[in-house]
């Protein structure tokens, strides 16, 4: 019954192949995350989703694309995957206006390519 | 625009220590403050928060102040465990930036038996 899980938990993988991470959140959020966090704990924001509109779409390459089936499912497709990706990826959700900032986050996706 | 700054680690601390990280930011108009922790191999989680000046947010023995005036969110703890070994976030949101929350680079903490 964990809140926000992502799958899978750790990907390895090779320069050039494509690959995804799945989140699904059974909090009844409306809104959904992706974060970026590298070697040194920066946290970057990727995307944001609100009830399957994307609402934030950061500076990041277009290798990167969101997909949100429904408003508990957001999933990041990674094309051409390149050595700078390799990251933890965090997804998370809220409330649509969060006054209390209060985000919950998953177990994080390690990505590591070779 | 608004932005987070933090204390750079790693902190180290032997246990039983005081603890205080450092949290200042600067902001255009009156935002919510946020500790939020990160236990090794896990996502974050919200630790505290405030929502307006002079508010002081607590949990699990951990306190910050809402300082206007200094604009800072100084994160305290009276006597540190090992299992407080962590990353910590200072973060902010307002209505202005529609809430989405503008992160500090986290302070890593360390604390020695």
């Amino acid at each position: 019954d964990t809140a926000v899980s992502q799958t899978p938990k750790y990907l390895v993988t090779q320069m050039g192949n494509d690959k995804s991470i799945k989140c699904e959140q059974n909090l009844g959020h409306d809104t959904m995350y992706w974060y970026k966090q590298d070697s040194k704990k920066f946290l970057k924001i990727m995307f944001s989703y609100n009830n399957k509109e994307l609402i934030i779409n950061e500076t990041v390459p277009n290798r990167f694309s969101p997909k949100s089936p429904d408003k508990a499912h957001l999933n990041l497709h990674i094309n051409s995957l390149e050595l700078g990706d390799s990251a933890v990826y965090f997804c998370a959700s809220s409330h649509r206006t969060s006054i209390t900032g209060e985000l919950f986050f998953g177990e994080g996706s390690r990505l590591t390519v070779l | 625009g608004d932005s987070v700054t933090q204390m750079e680690g790693p902190v180290t601390l032997s246990e039983e220590a005081f603890l205080t990280i450092n949290c200042t930011y600067t902001a255009t108009g009156y935002p919510s403050l946020f500790w939020y922790v990160q236990y090794p191999g896990e996502g974050l989680q919200l630790l505290l928060k405030a929502t307006k000046a002079d508010d002081k947010g607590s949990n699990k023995g951990f306190e910050a102040t809402y300082r206007k005036e200094t604009t800072s969110f100084h994160l305290e703890k009276g006597s540190v465990q090992v299992s407080d070994s962590a990353v910590y976030f200072c973060a902010l949101s307002e209505s202005r930036s529609n809430y989405q929350l503008i992160w500090g680079a986290g302070t890593k903490l360390i604390i020695k038996p």
